[in-house]
């Protein structure tokens, strides 16, 4: 299967904790999304890589998240000193960039608990 | 920024015909994504549109007018396995980013029945 995987699928942690997540986008792919989900509602927003150039991080982003895609394939997102706030499903995104639709292909996700 | 606004929940028989409308805001339009979630899954791409008009795909239809800031997705002969949330994400031009940006409704989550 050549789809966009995640890992860890699950993640608890207790609050303060820091956790990363992994997501490896279809390959060749050159841009590479992070979105949050929470329970009613649609994928939010997080960031968005063209190759390894982090491009756009939404304002609703704080300083406890950074995300690196170091060698433009994949990429990872980190939350330090976690909050019961950052329980959700984080959802990982990719697309060609090479123009056309532009369609992005999503992982399974990470759903996060944070107890 | 965005203001995309579609129906909570809807319900409707097996083997009839339901329309998922959208309306959105935006000032720099550049499509219109419907995508389909199963519950613990991932969305996965249906339909795209950026020119006003139906777009058909086998059972599933999408419409767009920009004019009206309008969609809908049409699901005809409906099966048990369409019950899923369907979200509508429009793509706009983040001039201060200075990039798109794809932003989601927060689904409509549809029921079948027998």
């Amino acid at each position: 299967d050549t789809g966009v995987s995640q890992d860890p699928r699950h993640k608890i942690t207790k609050r303060g904790q820091n956790v990363t997540f992994r997501c490896d986008p279809i390959s060749e792919h050159n841009r590479l999304y992070w979105y949050r989900q929470t329970l009613g509602q649609g994928p939010e927003f997080l960031t968005y890589f063209q190759n390894e150039a982090q491009l756009e991080k939404s304002r609703l982003l704080s300083d406890r998240f950074s995300a690196e895609r170091p060698k433009g394939s994949f990429s990872t997102l980190e939350i330090q000193r976690t909050e019961q706030g950052d329980s959700a499903m984080y959802l990982c995104a990719s697309s060609p960039g090479t123009g056309g639709i532009d369609e992005q292909y999503f992982g399974p996700g990470t759903r996060l608990t944070v107890t | 920024g965005q203001n995309i606004d579609q129906p909570t929940e809807m319900t409707a028989t097996e083997g009839a015909i339901v329309q998922i409308n959208c309306t959105y805001q935006t000032s720099g339009f550049n499509g219109l994504f419907w995508y389909q979630q199963h519950a613990g899954e991932a969305p996965t791409f249906l339909s795209y549109n950026v020119l006003d008009g139906l777009e058909e795909k086998g059972r599933f239809s999408s419409f767009l007018s920009r004019s009206k800031g309008y969609s809908y997705l049409l699901l005809k002969e409906l099966q048990m396995k369409d019950s899923a949330s369907y979200l509508c994400a429009v793509r706009d031009w983040d001039s201060g980013a200075g990039s798109y940006q794809l932003t989601f409704g927060k689904g409509t989550k549809l029921s079948v029945i027998p």
